[in-house]
């Protein structure tokens, strides 16, 4: 069974920064591209970072340029995503997710709020 | 970057009603066009993905057509259980879009 599990999320200030995990079990983790999804309260689906299977080539959306790092430990089966310098408009769900199968995590809640 | 229109934003329908949902993209996704499901408090659910092949455990009931520009997915009779939000998400260019919902609530 296909299991995406992330952790991490939390109340943070406006400046802080938190690292988000998603734990990868069920399939060949290094196989595949992850990705890493937010949908702010009450709004839609944003892709805010993407990385390859091998981890040579990643995405940043322009919201999150220069202050996300998305990174991967296949050893680990293990996704992650370094926030930095929050700011109040990255409250959101993140989700791990795998689209070449449509495997989502269940969401981490982050609230940057003071 | 690619965007992706959904229309309605809302529909209103009952239970045995037929759906209609349609996502409409700025330019050619070819049939790389995937549909989920959202229901409150829970992650999306992969429905139909290249335009029009069900995922795995999707009832028969939910079907894709379109390709290019113009999808449509369709609900043939709304079972309880499908009243939820539906996207459309493009992987035919990078950066990967979804489009903006349409929510589909019990009249």
């Amino acid at each position: 069974e296909v299991q995406l599990l992330e952790s991490g999320g939390g109340l943070v200030q406006p400046g802080g920064s938190l690292r988000l995990s998603c734990a990868a079990s069920g399939f060949t983790f290094s196989n595949f591209a992850m990705n890493w999804v937010r949908q702010a309260p009450g709004k839609g689906l944003e892709l805010v970072s993407a990385i390859s299977g091998s981890g040579g080539s990643t995405y940043y959306a322009d919201s999150v340029k220069g202050r996300f790092t998305i990174s991967r430990d296949s050893s680990k089966n293990t996704l992650y995503l370094q926030m930095n310098t929050l700011r109040a408009e990255d409250t959101a769900v993140y989700y791990c997710a795998n689209f070449d199968w449509g495997y989502w995590g269940q969401g981490t809640l982050v609230t940057v709020s003071s | 970057e690619i965007v992706l229109t959904q229309s309605p934003a809302t529909l209103s329908l009952s239970p045995g009603e037929r759906a209609t949902l349609s996502c409409r993209a700025s330019q050619s996704v070819s049939n790389y066009l995937a549909w989920y499901q959202q229901k409150p408090g829970q992650a999306p659910r992969l429905l139909i993905y290249d335009a029009s092949t069900r995922a795995t455990g999707i009832p028969a009931r939910f079907s894709g057509s379109g390709s290019g520009t113009d999808f449509t997915l369709t609900i043939s009779s709304l079972e309880p259980e499908d009243f939820a939000v539906y996207y459309c998400q493009q992987r035919s260019n990078w950066p990967i879009t979804f489009g903006g919902g349409t929510k589909v609530e019990i009249k």
